[in-house]
């Protein structure tokens, strides 16, 4: 049965740069037929796509997120990872990984790591 | 973005009772819908994608409907372990995909 895992910060100053890492168990991140996403949860903005990366490193980004987002994957480790620049309280959130089932039709999240909460204070 | 607008935002209903949870998309999405279930504290767990297809290893009782804007999840039957938060999600080929903003089923 696969497994997702968060790892990472539980708190991170404003301005700073935040980075996760999704560590993927029961199931490979070579899988051809699954892209790999982050997903955030918060009270005030509810869930959330980031992006979603291809094991080849091809990725697709939420536009408003984009010119602060960089997602990567480490087969060797298998794991995937997001860096998200210049945190602010807006950021604030549980961030959860997800395996994305993309063919284009149908297209869904599934299964969901239980996510990481991260907060964003001096 | 597609805005997903989801009634009613919070739902009391029996053990037994039939329940239907309405999700509508701004714009026309196709079947481009799935729906989620998510318990506290726990991960969002996947029902039904592209609209009516039960994902495996859940319930039969858990149903979707609906194309173009106007979507629906249907539980025939509630049992004890369907109180949670459910979430529509559009998959359509528009970044970003977006989520409406739950429905919250308690016991009454």
């Amino acid at each position: 049965q696969l497994q997702l895992q968060e790892s990472g910060p539980g708190l991170v100053k404003p301005s700073e740069t935040l980075s996760l890492t999704c560590t993927v168990s029961g199931g490979s991140v070579t899988d051809s037929t699954y892209y790999w996403a982050w997903i955030r949860q918060s009270p005030g903005k509810g869930l959330e796509f980031i992006g979603s990366i291809y094991y080849s490193g091809s990725t697709t980004y939420n536009p408003s997120l984009k010119s602060r987002v960089t997602l990567s994957v480490d087969t060797s480790n298998n794991q995937f990872s997001l860096r998200l620049r210049s945190m602010t309280a807006a950021d604030t959130a549980v961030y959860h990984c997800a395996r994305h089932y993309d063919s284009g039709w149908p297209n869904w999240f599934d299964p969901w790591g239980q996510g990481i909460l991260v907060t964003v204070s001096s | 973005d597609i805005q997903m607008t989801q009634s009613p935002s919070s739902l009391s209903a029996s053990v037994g009772d039939r329940v239907t949870i309405t999700c509508r998309a701004s714009q026309t999405i196709s079947t481009y819908l799935n729906w989620y279930q998510q318990k506290p504290g726990k991960a969002p767990k996947l029902l039904i994608y592209a609209a009516s297809s039960l994902q495996v290893g859940v319930p039969s009782r858990f149903s979707g409907s609906g194309s173009g804007t106007d979507f629906t999840l249907t539980i025939s039957s509630l049992q004890p372990e369907d109180f949670a938060t459910y979430y529509c999600q559009q998959s359509y080929n528009t970044l970003p995909y977006t989520f409406g903003q739950g429905t919250n089923l308690e016991i009454k």
